[in-house]
């Protein structure tokens, strides 16, 4: 079936430093991607939706300039935490569309960061 | 517009069924669907039906979609304790997935 690949499975950093999450579509190509933040007992925040070779359309209240999202071959897009604070410390989740299977949404295994 | 409210906390004795519920609000979704996420990893697609079907059985998981009353419901029969995980019920929209809350399942030996 299919798969999406999340990498780190957890990080942690420093303060400032800027840290790069990857998902990759394993067995498709992933027009769409989806990135998510989840917070601790709570359900999962959309932030924002990549198109492979477009910009990504970010959801209200989203830093753009923070979440760097990069989206630039149909098998890898890419999330990256610009100057890192505590505040950013989250479980981040990744989605890739799979438009051959019916119900079309596959989930990484998700990233655990900590800013310390 | 996207509203998806679950209830979130039961628990169930092994061998029991259970069932998690989940209304939602935009009746033009074309599918709904069950995820399951165990601590510390991303979701797992437990099952999913389609809009135009009141109910659907996969092995030991049954899903009752009510349109009228927008109510999407999962049971899980003889639930085991790998079965403890908080479940969220989705609906897709826009070419989106709008989560409810999460319902976290406990399942007591």
């Amino acid at each position: 079936g299919a798969v999406v690949s999340q990498h780190p499975s957890w990080v942690i950093c420093k303060s400032g430093t800027s840290v790069k999450i990857e998902c990759r579509s394993l067995d498709f190509q992933a027009t769409t991607m989806f990135w998510y933040r989840q917070f601790p007992k709570q359900s999962l925040m959309l932030m924002a939706t990549s198109n492979e070779g477009s910009k990504a359309t970010y959801e209200q209240g989203v830093e753009k300039d923070k979440f760097l999202i990069n989206h630039a071959s149909l098998t890898l897009s890419t999330l990256t935490v610009t100057s890192a604070h505590p505040e950013d410390s989250s479980f981040y989740i990744c989605s890739a569309r799979n438009r051959q299977s019916l119900y079309g949404y596959t989930f990484g295994s998700g990233t655990r960061l900590t800013v310390v | 517009g996207e509203d998806v409210e679950q209830s979130l906390f039961l628990s169930v004795r092994e061998g029991d069924s259970s069932v998690i519920n989940c209304t939602y609000t935009d009746s033009s979704s074309t599918y709904l669907y069950w995820y399951k996420q165990e601590p510390g990893a991303g979701l797992q697609l437990l099952t999913y039906i389609f809009s135009n079907m009141d109910m659907k059985q996969d092995q030991r998981l049954t899903v009752l979609l009510n349109k009228k009353d927008k109510h999407l419901s999962l049971r899980i029969a003889d639930t085991q304790t790998g079965d403890s995980a908080i479940y969220f019920c989705a609906e897709g929209l826009n070419n989106r997935l709008a989560f409810g809350k999460g319902n976290q399942v406990v399942v007591i030996p």
